[in-house]
């Protein structure tokens, strides 16, 4: 069945520098959805990407869906304090299934 | 998220007994899910129900039970047959079918002693 990876599990920097987390799926998206989950809270929807190639921005924040429809990431640029927490991807091929989280943690 | 109401927030029972995890929401969304949260291994659905009276098994629906009798509720039964019970649950719901947004009630978390 589909399986959606999600790389690295931990990712421990100083303020200021960027992050990047990656997600993998075995089949074909045709979506994917991004989610950030406080420490001691729950997962709160952050974007959906659908195209093919599509680049999404938040703030500091780039969401790309990879041109083949399997992979995505999301790059936050100089991060702060705020940042800190779990990021989520989810893929959805008529079975949406969340990938294992990167936890961010912010050296200040 | 602030439509979904689950309680408590912490849970404590005795192992052998069963529990039942409520979710009500207002949005007023067909759907709901549950999943079980666990260090290091993501979000992992149980159960989801798109409409009224059905539901459906996720990935790891043994030891649970569900209901959707009404479309603001959807309990969550933990059986003395699921062997490892403690965790993090979280009740989602979306406007829709399982490729919607999620959105995520506040969570229970379940130690059985």
């Amino acid at each position: 069945g589909q399986q959606v990876m999600q790389i690295p599990q931990y990712q421990h920097v100083q303020e200021g520098e960027d992050f990047t987390t990656y997600c993998n799926s075995s089949t074909t998206l045709s979506n994917i959805q991004w989610y950030k989950q406080r420490p001691g809270g729950h997962p709160v929807f952050l974007i959906q990407l659908v195209k093919s190639g599509e680049v999404k921005k938040q703030k500091r924040l780039t969401f790309q869906f990879g041109e083949a429809k399997k992979n995505s990431s999301l790059h936050i640029t100089a991060t702060q304090t705020t940042d800190v927490g779990t990021y989520f991807c989810a893929g959805d091929n008529n079975d949406m299934r969340f990938g294992a989280g990167t936890r961010l943690t912010v050296k200040p | 998220d602030g439509g979904i109401t689950q309680s408590p927030k912490y849970l404590f029972r005795k192992e052998g007994q069963n529990v039942t995890l409520s979710c009500e929401q207002n949005l007023n969304h067909d759907a709901m899910y549950w999943y079980r949260q666990d260090p290091g291994q993501g979000l992992r659905l149980i159960y989801y129900s798109q409409i009224v009276n059905d539901f459906q098994k996720g990935d790891i629906a043994e030891g649970y039970s569900v209901s959707r009798e009404k479309k603001e509720s959807f309990p969550l039964t933990v059986t003395s047959a699921q062997k490892n019970p403690t965790a993090f649950y979280l009740c989602a719901t979306s406007t829709s079918g399982r490729g919607y947004t999620q959105y995520f009630g506040p969570g229970t978390r379940l130690t059985v002693l």
